[in-house]
């Protein structure tokens, strides 16, 4: 069966340091997200992709990176980990047209 | 720019009782498309139900239906006959269909008492 996965479920990390969170999907959707989750919040979008070579940044993009070098990866980068993005994070796919969006499972970040 | 509100950040209903959740959203788009998902404690986001903005009648899935009152700008998800398995969070969410993302709201958690 086709699923999109994040790696890893949790991290703890420390202010300053670089961190890459992995999403990978094998339902073949050119379309790609990552959103931020916070309580009071819902979830907000950081960056996102069309396809391979193609990444747009969302509404919380600041402090995130993401590169598309194939159509099942988008990693998400923080190139410099701050304690306002401890959060929870949601990589997502889609189809194309009024599809359903498919949702990995969700990072827990924490940065001390 | 499109923008989604969920007004009640928590509600309650009693085991077997009807509930209904809130959702207004804004957009210029004429053609875009409405989604609930339901979060429950394991984080999983699942779909719960979605509505294509051009089709006049109502979608419902089972026991979840939605009431969306297009000049309005409403779209409230009604749950009916209501089980513990609902207890979760709901977010309302909505997409256009030039930009394949969907815009959130904040979500409102809904307990289900036995």
């Amino acid at each position: 069966d086709a699923e999109i996965t994040q790696s890893p479920r949790h991290k703890i990390t420390e202010t300053g340091r670089q961190v890459t969170l992995a999403c990978h999907q094998t339902w073949n959707h050119n379309n790609m997200f990552w959103y931020r989750q916070d309580l009071g919040h819902g979830l907000r979008l950081i960056h996102y992709s069309y396809g391979v070579q193609d990444t747009n940044k969302g509404e919380v993009s600041d402090g995130y990176s993401v590169s598309r070098s194939n159509t099942e990866d988008l990693p998400l980068t923080l190139e410099s980990a701050a304690s306002s993005q401890t959060s929870v994070y949601f990589c997502a796919s889609r189809g194309q047209g009024n599809t359903e969006a498919f949702f990995g499972q969700g990072t827990r970040l924490t940065v001390v | 720019a499109q923008t989604v509100t969920q007004s009640q950040p928590e509600m309650s209903v009693q085991e077997a009782e009807t509930v209904t959740l809130s959702c207004t959203y804004d957009t210029s788009e004429s053609d875009y498309y409405l989604f609930w998902y339901k979060q429950p404690p394991s984080r999983q986001m699942i779909l719960v139900i979605r509505q294509e903005a051009y089709k006049q009648q109502n979608a419902t899935e089972n026991r979840f239906s939605v009431n969306f009152q297009k000049a309005a700008k409403s779209f409230s998800l009604k749950i009916s006959d209501s089980q513990l398995g609902d207890a979760a969070m709901y977010f309302c969410a909505c997409s256009h269909s030039g930009a394949r993302q969907l815009t959130f709201g904040s979500g409102t958690q809904l307990t289900v008492l036995p």
